[in-house]
Formats: C-alpha cells, structure tokens, sequence
C-alpha cells in the first residue's frame, strides 16, 4: 500500500525556519519524481516544487514566491522527501501536502498533509 | 505563468444529475490537464490525467475531454459521494498551476 507521511509543521514566527518531511513506503521511492503542493486554508491548491529522480539528476523546481526560501531534497536510501522552508512569511500558512509523480507530469498519489502556521 | 479558470465556482446538483465543469487556460497546454477530487479535511485525489485518461479504480462516470485551452470533466450520474471540490491541473509549464475549483454541492 502506497503511503506518504507528511510532518514538521508548527507554529512559527515570521523569519523563521521549519523543515518539512514525507516519508514513503509501499513503492521505491527513487523512481519517483516528488511535489510539494500546499493549501492555504479555505482557499485552492498551490504548486510549491518537485524534485526530480536519480535519473534526472535530482534536479528541482519551484514556483516563484518560494524560490530562494524553500528546498526540496530527498534521501531515497531513507524513503524521504524534505522541503527546508526560510525566511518564512504569514502567507506561506498552509496546509502542505506531499506528492507522488507518475512518469514525469502528474501527481497520482497526495499525502495526508502537514500544517505551517507563520504568524507573530 | 499559465493561469487555469475553471467554471463555474458552486455548483448545486442532484443525485443522478449530470454536471459539466470546463476549466479554461491562458495558453494552449495540449492534453496535459490533470483533475482530481478534494473532500473536506482530505488530500485530493487523482481522477482524470492527459486530459481524457481515467485513473485506476476511479468511475467510469467520470470522463474528461478537450485539447488546446479548453477542457472539461464531465459526471454522468453524480453520486452521494461525488459531492466535493475539484480542481484542473496543467503539466504543460513550469510553474504548474491548479484552477480555483469547483465545488459540487447537494441542491
């Protein structure tokens, strides 16, 4: 059974730091490209980054209001993806989700989820 | 950035009813156009992608179509448990972008 674990968030002043993780089980995580997609609440869902696969060099991206901030990375030997997130802003609050790609495009598989609060 | 409008925001429906959702972009993205299903407290979950495939185990109720800027996810016979948001995705550019939603709601 494909699962993915998401936890790291909080509460956290505005500057501050918080470092996400997923963790995976139930496929090779390896294979895989991986998202971040976060919800701001009661609103729709955002697109926040990928990480690539090994194949692809583990290269990234990311959608323009956290680049500089946050970075994806991942540890296949542990089954994890992580997303360290700085300089953070109270519109950064979100729920923040983790995301299986299949191929090289679509998301079929979300994690449950993890809270960021940014707020003084 | 490629901007996703989908139509209409709420939608209230009846059980067996048909309901239509077309999600509109701002530039051509060819069939690269994802839709999944949100229930409230829940991640989304994938329905339909490269515009018309449907997903392992997802209804055959559920069918997508379009090409170019115009798209659309069509339930032929909305269920009790088809009640929920959902909302388009293109893979087409970086960064990629999700419409707004559109929320099914029992009339």
């Amino acid at each position: 059974e494909v699962q993915l674990v998401a936890s790291g968030g909080g509460l956290v002043q505005p500057g501050g730091s918080l470092r996400l993780s997923c963790a995976a089980s139930g496929f090779t995580l390896s294979d895989h490209y991986m998202d971040w997609v976060r919800q701001a609440p009661g609103t729709g869902l955002e697109w926040v980054g990928r990480t690539r696969n090994k194949a692809r060099g583990y290269t990234t991206e990311y959608v323009a209001s956290v680049r500089g901030r946050f970075t994806i990375s991942r540890d296949d030997s542990q089954n994890s993806l992580y997303m360290q997130m700085n300089s953070l802003k109270p519109e950064d609050t979100a729920v923040y989700f983790c995301a299986r790609v299949i191929g090289t495009d679509t998301v079929d598989f979300w994690g449950q989820g993890t809270l960021v609060t940014v707020s003084p | 950035d490629i901007q996703l409008t989908q139509s209409p925001s709420f939608l209230s429906a009846s059980v067996e009813d048909r309901v239509t959702i077309t999600c509109r972009a701002s530039q051509g993205i060819g069939s690269s156009l994802a839709w999944y299903q949100q229930k409230p407290g829940k991640a989304p979950k994938l329905l339909v992608y490269g515009t018309s495939t449907l997903q392992s185990g997802v209804p055959s109720r559920f069918s997508g179509s379009g090409s170019g800027t115009e798209f659309t996810l069509t339930v032929t016979s909305l269920q009790p448990e088809d009640f929920a948001t959902y909302f388009c995705q293109q893979l087409k550019t970086y960064p990629l972008t999700f419409g707004g939603g559109t929320k099914v709601e029992l009339k």
